[in-house]
């Protein structure tokens, strides 16, 4: 049974600084990996895919890895802002239409 | 705005109540779902509908009731739930893929129902 751990589970840091959010998961047959952002009060909103066959992906200030055959994936959030403050959430997929998501990463970026 | 909307986005109700959620989409999705989300768990996907038919049911308890009249509209029909039942109720749309079956690949989720069950 797939299980998607994320650390920490939560982060405060100062605005400016560049993190880094972990995702593991134990079965490596996964179709994809989406990193999604919840804020309070609102839905998910998908920030990026990764297919199986790639090994990361970029969106302005955001960069995702993804290293199959270790079940692991980074989120990497440059030069964050309080705007950046959300829960941001790791989901991984196989053979079917189903996400796996794991607990989440409570951020918060102070001024 | 995700295209994908919920009624209520607040609801309390007692253990005899019975209550329905609601979901819209308005992206022509013909793959439509439920998830909860409780405190400090991760979301679980409850039902999967495609086209209208359910293709997945995840072991949810039967005071839980869908039903899909179309491929835009999703409801999830409340009775007799228990205090544990309390979370946030989320739905989500996706087109189809290639083989025709729902796909993970773009969903979008509406802002979900916080729900209290006293």
């Amino acid at each position: 049974k797939q299980e998607v751990t994320q650390i920490p589970a939560a982060l405060s840091v100062p605005e400016g600084e560049n993190l880094v959010l972990n995702c593991s998961f134990t079965d490596s047959a996964i179709y994809n990996l989406q990193w999604f952002r919840q804020d309070p009060g609102k839905g998910l909103t998908s920030l990026l895919l990764i297919q199986s066959s790639q090994r990361e992906q970029t969106s302005g200030r955001l960069n995702a890895s993804l290293d199959k055959s270790s079940g692991r994936s980074t989120l990497y959030i440059a030069a964050s802002q309080p705007g950046d403050s959300a829960t941001y959430l790791c989901a991984v997929s196989g053979n079917t239409d189903k996400l796996i998501f794991g607990t989440g990463t409570r951020l918060q970026v102070f001024p | 705005e995700t295209g994908v909307t919920q009624t209520p986005r607040h609801l309390v109700m007692g253990m005899t109540n019975k209550k329905s959620l609601k979901c819209e989409q308005h992206l022509g999705h013909n793959a439509m779902y439920w998830y909860k989300q409780s405190a400090k768990k991760p979301l679980e996907l409850m039902f999967v509908y495609n086209f209208k038919e359910q293709t997945e049911n995840n072991s949810v308890p039967s005071r839980f009731s869908p039903e899909c009249p179309n491929s835009s509209h999703l409801f999830l029909h409340l009775h007799t739930l228990q205090p544990e039942d309390s979370a946030l109720y989320l739905c989500a749309s996706s087109p189809t893929g290639l083989a025709g079956g729902p796909t993970t690949d773009t969903q979008y989720f509406g802002p979900g129902t916080r729900l209290t069950v006293l």
